[in-house]
């Protein structure tokens, strides 16, 4: 399997607190990703990175915010979390995109905001 | 907007029967067709992926087809065993990578 870790795998918090997660990997592939999972929608794509503080929006950016100052973390940030955020995350990783090159996912961390 | 769809939604086989699951999509213009497993409270597990120009892969009793023209992929199973039960998924990458709902697949002993 792929070196990816995630932490926390297990948070619960309250409405409007931060929380940072954390996606560690160690492939060194360039691109890194997260994701949330939610009844009825399937995986959809947060945010994600080419480089080292590079990054781009995906599908559902709003109310998250993203960071990697180094090849093998990659953190996404709720600056006041909502009750709309409880979800599983997952972060995952490929050594680039277009033809054959697969991703590869983290185990997730179950996210529940009160 | 690229949507994916997989049918069925869920399914249930006895041991040891072949089965097929499905996968079709709006767009064709697709780098890569990506086959997953998830099990219960886990991440997902890459089984599979199919670039563009490929009609299919196989890994042990998997075998995956692309039809990219008709939009459409197929999973086959062979001799199918209760270690596989979980959820399937497939995705498919282009400008991002766009995710199916799944088949939840349960293989009775």
């Amino acid at each position: 399997d792929a070196g990816i870790t995630q932490s926390p795998r297990h948070k619960v918090t309250e409405t409007g607190t931060p929380v940072t997660l954390r996606c560690h990997q160690t492939e060194n592939h360039r691109y890194m990703y997260w994701y949330r999972q939610d009844p009825g929608h399937g995986l959809r794509l947060i945010h994600y990175s080419y480089g080292v503080k590079d990054t781009d929006k995906g599908e559902v950016s709003d109310g998250y915010s993203v960071s990697r100052s180094k090849t093998e973390d990659f953190l996404l940030t709720l600056e006041s979390a909502t009750s709309s955020q409880t979800s599983v995350y997952f972060c995952a990783i490929s050594p680039g995109t277009g033809a054959g090159q697969p991703q590869h996912f983290g185990d997730g961390t179950r996210l529940s905001i009160l | 907007k690229q949507e994916v769809t997989q049918i069925p939604a869920a399914l249930s086989v006895p041991e040891g029967e072949n089965l097929v699951l499905n996968c079709s999509f709006t767009d064709s213009a697709i780098y890569n067709l990506q086959w997953f497993r998830q099990d219960p409270g886990k991440g997902l597990t890459s089984l599979l992926l199919i670039q563009s120009s490929q009609r299919e892969q196989t890994s042990g009793r998997l075998n995956a087809s692309l039809d990219k023209s008709s939009g459409r992929s197929t999973l086959y199973i062979a001799a199918s065993q209760p270690g596989d039960s979980a959820t399937y998924l497939c995705a498919v990458e282009a400008a991002d990578m766009r995710f199916g709902a799944g088949t939840r697949l349960t293989v009775k002993p």
